[in-house]
């Protein structure tokens, strides 16, 4: 069965320090990633998808960045965080083959003081 | 623009009834999904309305019509377990989820 690692869970960094959260899955091959941050009283919002190693597409401008360094690995980075970079940070996956069901990971709660 | 809207809150008593409605204005429609999240966790799915109708999924159904832009999350026999928040979403014609902010679903005995 397929599963979706992610971590830390909880961090608390101070502005202007670097980010980095790292998501894995497990149990399948060539998944479509995402990492979305969602926000209280609010949509989840879209930052990054990825359909392959090293494919990025970025939905929203700001100082995050995220990379597929390998076929299961997406990982979100920021050099220097911001205080509304705060938030409830998520990856999901979704087969390539077009199965419909995104599946989340647990959760990076982030606070930036 | 693209907007979901569902109610913020909602509160209901244990074993009843309570139905959570979504409506939509999106760029068109490729299928409307609901998730059920509990605090401090990551959502996760409980159904996929393409069509219109009542889907049933044990004491979760969830109804689609297309032609209203509208849908709802019907939960019976609450139990106490289902105090969650719901998240409606929307696949637009570019096969993106639009998100709604989710309404958050309480219990009392």
């Amino acid at each position: 069965s397929q599963t979706i690692h992610q971590w830390p869970a909880t961090l608390v960094q101070p502005v202007g320090s670097p980010l980095s959260l790292e998501c894995t899955v497990e149990g399948t091959s060539n998944p479509n990633l995402y990492w979305y941050r969602q926000a209280a009283g609010r949509g989840l919002q879209l930052l990054f998808y990825s359909v392959g190693i090293g494919q990025i597409s970025s939905e929203v401008p700001q100082n995050l960045s995220a990379s597929r360094p390998q076929d299961r690995q997406f990982i979100l980075s920021s050099k220097k965080l911001l205080l509304s970079d705060s938030g409830f940070y998520l990856c999901a996956w979704k087969g390539a083959n077009g199965a419909n069901v995104l599946t989340f990971g647990a959760g990076s709660r982030l606070t930036v003081l | 623009g693209q907007n979901i809207d569902q109610p913020t809150e909602m509160t209901a008593t244990e074993g009843a009834i309570v139905q959570i409605n979504c409506t939509y204005q999106t760029s068109g429609f490729n299928g409307l999904f609901w998730y059920q999240q509990h605090a401090g966790e990551a959502p996760t799915f409980l159904s996929y309305n393409v069509l219109d109708g009542l889907e049933e999924k044990g004491r979760f159904s969830s109804f689609l019509s297309r032609s209203k832009g509208y849908s709802y999350l019907l939960l019976k026999e609450l139990q106490m377990k289902d105090s969650a928040s719901y998240l409606c979403a929307v696949r637009d014609s570019n096969y993106q989820l639009i998100w709604g902010a989710g309404t958050k679903l309480i219990i009392k005995p």
